[in-house]
C-alpha cells in the first residue's frame, strides 16, 4: 500500500505568520508531489506541484521537498484567515502513471 | 488549467436507484478520472476514465456498480447503481492536462442516499 501521511491537524497559526504544512509518503520513486487546498464545501483546488529536490516558490507559497527524506512541505508566508482551509498532499507514485495519492489532509487555522 | 463542470450538483436519492453524473471540460483531454470523497475523509481513486478504451477501475470499485462511459474528448459521466446510503458522498471528476500532468477537480456531486 502506497501512503501518504498528513497530520490533520487542525494547525492555528495567527495572521501574518507562517504556516508550515508537512507530508511523508512511503514510495521512493515517487516523481511528483501536489497541494492541493479545499474549503468547506468545495473541491480541491491546486496551488502548488514540484517534481525536483529543493524549494519551488509561488507568491506566498513554497514548496519544499526532499526525495532522501520522503518529505514534502507547504510554507505559507503572511498567513491571512483566507487561507483557512484543508490543504491536501498528493503524490503521483512509480509506474501508475498518472494516478494520485491523496493524504488525509491537514486543516489549517489562521486566526485573526 | 480547464473550465470543468459537473451535474448535477447535487442530489437526494432513493436506495435501490441509480443516478448518472455527467463531467464536460471546456477543452480535449485524455486523461479523466472519478473520485469519491466520503464526509471528513480524503479523495479515493474510483476509475480512469481514456477515450476510447474501457475505464479502469481501482481495488474496491467494480464496473457494475459504477459504470464509466467516455464518449469523446470532453465528456464523461459516472453512474452509481442500486445504490445504498453508503454510497452518500461527493464524487468529483479531474481532468488532467497541461505540461506537468496536473490534475484539476470538478466542483463536486454531493449525492444523499436515503
Amino acid at each position: 500500500q502506497k501512503e501518504v501521511e498528513q497530520n490533520s491537524g487542525p494547525l492555528s497559526v495567527p495572521e501574518g505568520a507562517i504556516a508550515s504544512l508537512n507530508c511523508t509518503y512511503s514510495d521512493r520513486g515517487s516523481q511528483s508531489f501536489f497541494w492541493y487546498r479545499q474549503y468547506s464545501g468545495k473541491s480541491p483546488e491546486l496551488i502548488m506541484f514540484i517534481y525536483s529536490n529543493g524549494d519551488k516558490e509561488d507568491g506566498r507559497f513554497t514548496a519544499q521537498l526532499n526525495k532522501a527524506s520522503q518529505y514534502v512541505s507547504l510554507l505559507i508566508r503572511d498567513s491571512q484567515p483566507s487561507d483557512s482551509a484543508t490543504y491536501l498532499c498528493a503524490v503521483r507514485n512509480t509506474g501508475t502513471a498518472s494516478k494520485l495519492t491523496f493524504g488525509t489532509g491537514t486543516r489549517l487555522q489562521v486566526t485573526l | 488549467s480547464a473550465v470543468i463542470s459537473q451535474k448535477p450538483s447535487r442530489d437526494i436519492c432513493q436506495r435501490g436507484t441509480s443516478l448518472t453524473i455527467q463531467c464536460q471540460v471546456d477543452s480535449q483531454v485524455t486523461m479523466m478520472f472519478w473520485y469519491r470523497q466520503q464526509p471528513g475523509q480524503s479523495l479515493t481513486l474510483i476509475a480512469t476514465a481514456n477515450q476510447g478504451s474501457e475505464a479502469t477501475y481501482e481495488s474496491g470499485f467494480v464496473i457494475d456498480k459504477f459504470p464509466i462511459s467516455r464518449p469523446n474528448l470532453t465528456f464523461s459521466t459516472l453512474t452509481v447503481s442500486n445504490m445504498s446510503p453508503e454510497d452518500s458522498s461527493i464524487y468529483l471528476c479531474s481532468v488532467e492536462t497541461g505540461g506537468w500532468e496536473t490534475q484539476y477537480f470538478g466542483p463536486g456531486t454531493r449525492l444523499l442516499v436515503l
